[in-house]
This record gives C-alpha cells, sequence and structure tokens, in this order.
C-alpha cells in the first residue's frame, strides 16, 4: 500500500552545521504533512507542518521543504544543537475527511558535539 | 494548559490477558487518536474518538477497541493479547478533528 518512507535511517551532524532530512512519500492525495521529533522514552514532539498548496515553511531554526512534483519533503534545521538528536518522523494526512495521520519509519539524527 | 497524559507508563502482560490504557486530551481539545509504536518504528495509526465515537480506524482488528468520555478523555482496550501486542501505545489529541495532533509520553506494553 501506499505510504511514507524516508532516505536516511540515519544521519550524523556536527554541531552548528546544518541537517537535512529528507523523506519520499507515494500518497498523491495526500495534502498536509507534519514533522515529529522523537526523543527516547518520550513521544513524539510535533515541529513544524506545511499544507499542499505550499512549498516551503519556516519556523523556528527549522524549515520544511515540499516538492508535489517528486513526492518528496525535507526538513532542514539550521546550527544544529546537541537537543536535536532524535529519531524525526515525517507523517502524512490525505484530507478529505481522513483524520489519520501515516507515518514513515525516522531518521535517526545524531549530533557530534 | 496541561498537554497529554498517559497511564500506566508501563505494564506487563500475559498473552491471552486484556488490557486499558487511558488518556487524558490536551486542555481545549475533543478529539483523541491512538497510534501502536513498535521497536524502530513509526506510529500506526489504531483509531480516532470524536464526540464520544469512533471516528475513522486503521488497519487494527475488533479485540483493540476504544471509548472517549464526556470530558474528552480516552480508553483503548485490547482483548485476548498477543506477543506482537508489545509496543509503545500512543495518545494524541486535537482540535475539531484536527489533523495537527500532539503527543502524550505512551504507554509500553509488553506482552509475555
Amino acid at each position: 500500500g501506499e505510504s511514507v518512507g524516508l532516505h536516511l535511517p540515519t544521519l550524523s551532524v556536527q554541531e552548528g552545521d546544518n541537517s537535512i532530512i529528507n523523506c519520499a512519500y507515494s500518497n498523491s492525495a495526500s495534502d498536509y504533512f507534519i514533522w515529529y521529533k522523537q526523543e527516547s522514552g518520550k513521544g513524539p514532539q510535533f515541529i513544524i507542518d506545511i499544507r499542499s498548496n505550499m512549498d516551503k515553511r519556516q519556523g523556528q531554526r527549522v524549515t520544511v521543504l515540499l516538492n508535489k512534483t517528486v513526492k518528496h519533503l525535507s526538513l532542514q534545521i539550521a546550527a544544529t544543537q546537541p537537543g536535536d538528536s532524535a529519531v524525526y518522523f515525517c507523517a502524512e494526512n490525505e484530507g478529505a475527511g481522513s483524520y489519520q495521520l501515516t507515518f514513515g519509519k525516522g531518521t535517526k539524527l545524531s549530533v557530534i558535539p | 494548559e496541561t498537554g497529554v497524559t498517559q497511564s500506566p507508563t508501563h505494564l506487563i502482560k500475559t498473552r491471552g490477558q486484556q488490557v486499558t490504557l487511558r488518556c487524558s486530551s490536551q486542555s481545549g481539545h475533543n478529539t483523541v487518536s491512538w497510534y501502536q509504536q513498535a521497536l524502530g518504528q513509526g506510529p500506526q495509526f489504531i483509531f480516532q474518538y470524536y464526540r464520544e465515537e469512533e471516528n475513522g480506524r486503521g488497519n487494527f482488528p475488533p479485540r483493540f477497541s476504544g471509548l472517549q468520555f464526556p470530558n474528552y478523555s480516552s480508553e483503548l482496550n485490547v482483548n485476548a493479547l498477543e506477543l506482537d501486542d508489545s509496543a509503545l501505545y500512543l495518545c494524541a489529541s486535537s482540535s475539531a478533528r484536527g489533523v495537527e495532533q500532539y503527543f502524550g509520553p505512551g504507554t509500553r506494553l509488553t506482552v509475555t
């Protein structure tokens, strides 16, 4: 079935550098996407979202880019800090009355001090 | 403003038993969704409750059932537990069936 997936399962980044986490989705009906951060032993924490009528959205130190042509989503974290170390999930919703989120497997981000 | 809370934090059950997990939604939220997260995987949608009724269900058997109460808190019940039910069970709340969902810390269920 259609699902959300990730290109890289692990990512190591030097503290202060920028991080880019990628996500591919296959459901062309999806119209809403969310990035979550999950630290060990905790529930997923909302980071940023984007609707399909946008291609870029910025938050505090984070930017989400959406390329509907190639069904690709990315999360950019500026000036990565040790506290950013976690597993990052992208999730999609297909709208049209569906309220469930479909998650990918996640990418583990490790920040090297 | 209180966030989403879940109880218990950890639980150990034997195969064939039944379990009830509880969730209190974030203040102002009237919709609760439940997810199952196996180790090393992303959360999988079980079902959602809005106005005390099930409002969407994922690919889970009927032995997974739920309730939502007038105060918007919710329960997840699992009957006839199987070893593969061992997972982190997450509750997420949102407002008016919105998709922006906020998660609780989860309940770690181990079935032996």
